[in-house]
């Protein structure tokens, strides 16, 4: 079946750092990946998404693109601020259909 | 727009009580969910509703039942809680409307129940 697998965390950097979370998927046809973030307390929200191989999603300074070849999309930020900790989850989830497959997610922690 | 809603928002019950978890949406969308979140599990589908009238079980439907009492509210119960229980509970909905539709979900603030 289809599965998300994301890097373990917690991850901690420092203001300014460049950031990568990785991000691999297992899956028959050609998903659409997500990207979902939880600031402490709140529930999920979307950050970004990609629906085809090659497609660029950004937002807020982050990005992602979705590699097919590699079965790939991992999350970049190149200065990550104070307020981008929290918990990101990778997504797939196939056009046209009912469930969203989550990674474990993974928590990023930025030191002023 | 209230986007999705929960309540309660804090719970805490014995083992055996039962209670229902509520749920309502306000984007008219056609899909909704519950997930439980637990520490290094990620998010585990409990059951989902794919359109109103229709629920369908997810990845860990043992000890729930769900009802879609229409379009905009989707309730989770728990007939005999158990410790075992004891997570972060989040409904979600989505457009889901089949054909081009992607299926972004939006998720509610979440329950945080516990079981003693």
């Amino acid at each position: 079946g289809d599965s998300v697998t994301q890097m373990e965390g917690p991850v901690t950097l420092s203001e300014e750092a460049f950031l990568t979370i990785n991000c691999t998927y297992t899956a028959t046809g050609y998903p659409s990946l997500f990207w979902y973030v939880q600031y402490p307390g709140e529930g999920l929200q979307l950050l970004l998404k990609a629906t085809k191989a090659d497609d660029k999603g950004s937002n807020k300074g982050f990005e992602a693109t979705y590699r097919k070849e590699t079965t790939s999309f991992h999350l970049e930020k190149g200065s990550v601020q104070v307020s981008d900790s929290a918990v990101y989850f990778c997504a797939l989830s196939h056009t046209g259909g009912f469930k969203t497959i989550f990674g474990a997610g993974t928590r990023l922690f930025v030191k002023a | 727009n209230a986007g999705v809603t929960q309540t309660p928002k804090f719970q805490v019950l014995k083992t055996g009580q039962s209670m229902t978890l509520q749920c309502a949406q306000d984007m008219n969308h056609n899909s909704m969910y519950w997930y439980r979140q637990d520490p290094g599990m990620g998010l585990r589908l409990i059951y989902y509703s794919a359109s109103e009238g229709t629920t369908d079980k997810g990845e860990v439907p043992n000890g729930y039942n769900v009802s879609r009492l229409n379009k905009r509210e989707f309730s989770l119960r728990l007939e005999s809680a158990a410790p075992s229980q004891t997570s972060v509970y989040f409904c979600a909905s989505s457009e889901s409307s089949g054909g081009r539709s992607y299926n972004e979900q939006f998720f509610g603030p979440g329950t945080r129940l516990t079981v003693l």
